[in-house]
């Protein structure tokens, strides 16, 4: 069965502090990686997408893949209030297709 | 630029009755999914289309389920007869080929 792990958290950090969340998925054919964020209530909202090893990086926002280790992560810098959210991470094969979403790491910014 | 669009936002049905969910996918995409959420859970994909074309139906349930993507028109969930294990949120995305899956605002589907 084709798995998306990630810690269901909740993750506490300060404001201004840098938020990692992490990955790990078991689909080797997966070739593609999407974080989300869902606010409560509200649908998944695309934040970054990355398809080869190594780091991408958009604004505060930071993207690591290492396919060798089956790990994806997400790094948020300069933590905000606003960050709260639950964060889900999904692979699939190729584009949006299909994507296995795993059940998503609850991230808390405090003041 | 209008986003993926799905109505309505919250759907109450009696047991047994039909729930019909509806997704206009964004301008320029021709591709479709169907997610479902339930509470605390993740989003479990339910079944992906093109135009008047199923691709990928594996995470549909065999039963009271279907969905279609017509030459005209919105794509539309169908679940029949529903119960209250059929009370979830209910998302539609959209792509491009081969790019990153948008997502629209949900369906809220609750039985009663």
């Amino acid at each position: 069965q084709k798995e998306v792990e990630q810690n269901s958290g909740p993750l506490s950090v300060p404001e201004g502090a840098i938020a990692s969340l992490n990955c790990t998925y078991s689909d080797r054919g997966s070739q593609s990686f999407f974080w989300y964020r869902q606010y409560s209530g509200k649908s998944p909202e695309l934040i970054m997408s990355i398809y080869s090893n190594g780091d991408k990086e958009d604004g505060r926002f930071t993207a690591q893949l290492n396919k060798a280790s089956q790990y994806v992560s997400l790094l948020i810098r300069d933590s905000q209030p606003s960050d709260s959210a639950t964060y889900l991470c999904a692979g699939g094969p190729g584009g949006g297709n299909k994507l296995t979403f795993g059940t998503g790491t609850q991230l808390k910014v405090e003041l | 630029n209008a986003g993926v669009m799905q109505n309505p936002r919250h759907l109450v049905r009696r047991r047994g009755q039909e729930a019909r969910l509806r997704c206009s996918p964004m301008k320029g995409h021709s591709h479709v999914y169907w997610y479902r959420q339930l509470p605390e859970e993740g989003l479990k994909f339910m079944v992906y289309l093109q135009k008047e074309n199923i691709i990928d139906e594996s995470g549909m349930p065999k039963e009271r389920f279907s969905a279609e993507f017509p030459k005209e028109g919105p794509s539309i969930l169908r679940i029949q007869q529903v119960v209250r294990g059929d009370s979830a949120a209910y998302f539609c995305a959209s792509s491009s080929d081969r790019e990153q899956a948008f997502f629209g605002q949900g369906t809220r589907l609750t039985v009663v």
